[in-house]
């Protein structure tokens, strides 16, 4: 069974620029997560869908933070523009039902300059 | 306030010693709590979820307990290997709030040869 796939792998850029990153869950899981990771830290949940719809936000800087999950299979998850404090790891996660186990990508390192 | 806490302190031990890792929780009534490992620059892996209605809860080498009375779920791997070095999240679910879980920092376990 294939994994939770997310991409790129690394990414680097400059505060005020954008960012976008992606994630394929497990065929057939109903919910996706995306996390933020910061050094030392615990995963913090920053949105979670179940299909293609919203359940929970409220700790997505909407600001500055989008999402979307296009046809209840991909997400993908924006920042524009970037500040430093959003240097992170991004992890993407998938489950069957919310209150499943849930399976976790490789997760996005994103340092912002 | 609202709190979930691990070992701060990394965990050293022995080669086949049993490694005892401690989670307390402070104004939170989770339905479930769930332990993950997290090798460095991987996402979390799923380990073992326990329910609050059950006291223990086994798979091979390792036992998770929970105490809703004293706020605290403990994880222990016996016959510790070098291999089970990694650090180790709890999360527990946000109860009634669709399955969110909030993570612990984690604590970094280091079993020496």
């Amino acid at each position: 069974e294939a994994g939770v796939a997310q991409s790129p792998r690394y990414k680097i850029i400059e505060k005020r620029q954008s960012v976008a990153f992606w994630c394929n869950p497990i065929s057939g899981h109903a919910t996706l997560y995306w996390y933020q990771q910061i050094l030392g830290q615990g995963p913090k949940l920053l949105i979670q869908f179940q299909n293609n719809g919203v359940v929970d936000d409220s700790q997505l800087p909407k600001d500055r933070f989008s999402a979307e999950r296009l046809k209840g299979v991909d997400s993908t998850l924006k920042i524009q523009p970037a500040k430093l404090e959003d240097s992170a790891v991004y992890l993407c996660a998938s489950s069957l039902g919310s209150h499943n186990e849930q399976f976790f990508g490789p997760g996005t390192r994103l340092t912002v300059l | 306030s609202q709190k979930i806490e691990q070992n701060s302190e990394a965990l050293n031990i022995q080669e086949g010693k049993t490694a005892t890792l401690t989670c307390n929780y402070t104004n939170y009534s989770p339905a479930y709590l769930q332990w993950y490992r997290q090798d460095p620059g991987r996402g979390p892996v799923f380990l073992l979820l326990i329910r609050e209605n059950e006291k223990e809860k086994r798979k091979e080498r390792l036992k998770v307990t929970f105490d809703t009375t004293l706020k605290q779920s403990l994880f222990h791997i016996t016959a510790s290997q070098p291999a089970d070095s990694a650090t180790y999240l709890c999360a527990l679910d946000k109860n009634n709030q669709g399955g969110k879980l909030i993570f612990g920092q984690g604590t970094e376990l280091s079993v020496k040869p």
